[in-house]
């Protein structure tokens, strides 16, 4: 299953709301991922099944979607969420993948 | 807390096999999946597989052919084996938990493996 995301950059300032796409080349349900990766650190899950907020994740972030098209939103955004996100699928038993990667910069 | 560390040489030259090992501590390795994970520098992240505590492991089809992924529960790690390596290998490989095989709640920091002669 190909995943991918969109944009595969995005520019914005502390406060904006922001939201990164993400799409399946076929049905995954809701079995759908977020991460957050920060430079040189390992990513941190967000998000899981498409939007069930994972514990100690702040509120502002949050998932939506199914079947095929998938969104992370983050509604109003800080200095800690510069980073690069990613999608990631577990619908089948042939494994995972994973979106190519949005990184979010600073406006 | 659950810590995971991985362990294993970080440089490994072309066609050699590269193998690493993931130690968990402060908690069992039973009941859960464990993964491989890796990214190479500057690029995203490449799902290579994972296992469950009870030894079945499955792997990304296009790294299959080379790869090996084995469990030790009585020392509480597990372990990567990647054969035929080229400088395409080269990457930061992480271990990571994962709940019924579905996502990573718990990853280690990651290690850096460059493939050259």
């Amino acid at each position: 299953i190909q995943m991918t995301q969109s944009p595969s950059t995005l520019s914005a300032s502390i406060g904006d709301r922001v939201t990164i796409t993400c799409r399946a080349s076929q049905s995954i349900n809701r079995w759908l991922a977020w991460y957050q990766q920060r430079p040189g650190r390992a990513p941190k899950v967000l998000i899981f099944e498409a939007s069930s907020l994972e514990s100690g994740v702040p509120s502002r972030f949050s998932g939506s979607g199914s079947g095929t098209e998938f969104t992370l939103t983050i509604s109003s955004l800080q200095a800690d969420d510069f980073a690069t996100y990613y999608c990631q699928q577990y619908n089948t038993y042939s494994g995972w993948s994973f979106g190519q990667g949005t990184k979010v910069e600073i406006k | 807390q659950v810590q995971l560390q991985e362990s294993g040489p970080g440089l490994v030259k072309p066609s050699e096999t590269l193998s690493l090992t993931c130690s968990v501590s402060g908690g069992s390795i039973n009941d859960y999946y464990w993964t491989w994970i890796r990214q190479a520098p500057g690029k995203g992240l490449e799902w290579i597989g994972y296992i469950s505590d009870s030894g079945s492991a499955t792997y990304n089809p296009s790294l299959k052919s080379r790869v090996t992924i084995s469990i030790d529960t009585s020392n509480n790690h597990f372990s990567l084996s990647l054969t035929s390596v080229t400088a395409a290998d080269t990457a930061v490989y992480y271990c990571a938990r994962s709940l019924l095989g579905w996502f990573s709640d718990l990853w280690g920091q990651g290690t850096l493996v460059t493939v050259s002669s």
